[in-house]
């Protein structure tokens, strides 16, 4: 399995407050991803990586900021979570070399499942 | 992306082979195919892709047709565990947003004693 962890697995926090999601790969990948899941809407992908600083929205990015600093941490921050963000968020990382086209699969996380009261 | 078409649901016995259809008539010449499968509460895995050859790892075999409109994901001798959502996916490869991979409904497989 590739080697991605989410931190926290589960949790639980009020309306307005900001939450910061933790994702760590040991691949050295440079491609990485959050996503979001949600009942009748499959998964919407949030922000992605492709590089250390560099990094870009996707369809769902309203309310959500990314910052990656090192190649292995991607943060995804709920500057002041709204109950709409309870949801389940995943991490995804795939390799890529830049200036090259690459058909590599992306490999995710076991997610983390987040309750915004 | 393509679209792509799948049974909402399949059944298969323990120790027989599994055949999981999709269905892509609108695939592009530069359009992989992908699947991934989600059991419940975990992250999507992914299985095999291909862009016109038949594939095969560990996991499972891809058969593309050589029209490229459908495909067939076999799992060999499945068991117990690989009840699960199996999705196909088409992609072409490349960097960006294109990078998004759009999850359709995608085919529970239940896998029976």
């Amino acid at each position: 399995d590739a080697g991605i962890t989410q931190s926290p697995r589960h949790k639980v926090t009020e309306t307005g407050t900001p939450v910061t999601l933790r994702c760590h790969q040991t691949e050295n990948h440079r491609y990485m991803y959050w996503y979001r899941q949600d009942p009748g809407h499959g998964l919407r992908l949030i922000h992605y990586s492709y590089g250390v600083k560099d990094t870009d929205k996707g369809e769902v990015s309203d309310g959500y900021s990314v910052s990656r600093s090192k190649t292995e941490d991607f943060l995804l921050t709920l500057e002041s979570a709204t109950s709409s963000q309870t949801s389940v968020y995943f991490c995804a990382i795939s390799e890529g070399t830049p200036g090259r086209v690459s058909n590599q699969p992306q490999h995710f996380g076991d997610g983390t499942r987040l309750s915004i009261l | 992306d393509a679209k792509t078409t799948q049974p909402p649901s399949m059944d298969c016995a323990e120790g027989r082979a599994a055949n999981l259809p999709c269905n892509h008539s609108t695939i592009s010449g530069n359009e992989y195919v992908y699947w991934y499968r989600q059991i419940h509460s975990q992250g999507p895995q992914y299985i095999i892709h291909g862009l016109k050859n038949n594939e095969t790892n560990e996991m499972a075999s891809l058969i593309i047709t050589e029209d490229r409109k459908s495909s067939t994901l076999i799992l060999p001798h499945a068991t117990l565990r690989d009840t699960a959502v199996y999705y196909c996916i088409v992609r072409v490869a490349g960097g960006g947003s294109n990078y998004k991979l759009t999850f359709g409904k995608g085919t529970l497989l239940t896998v029976n004693p």
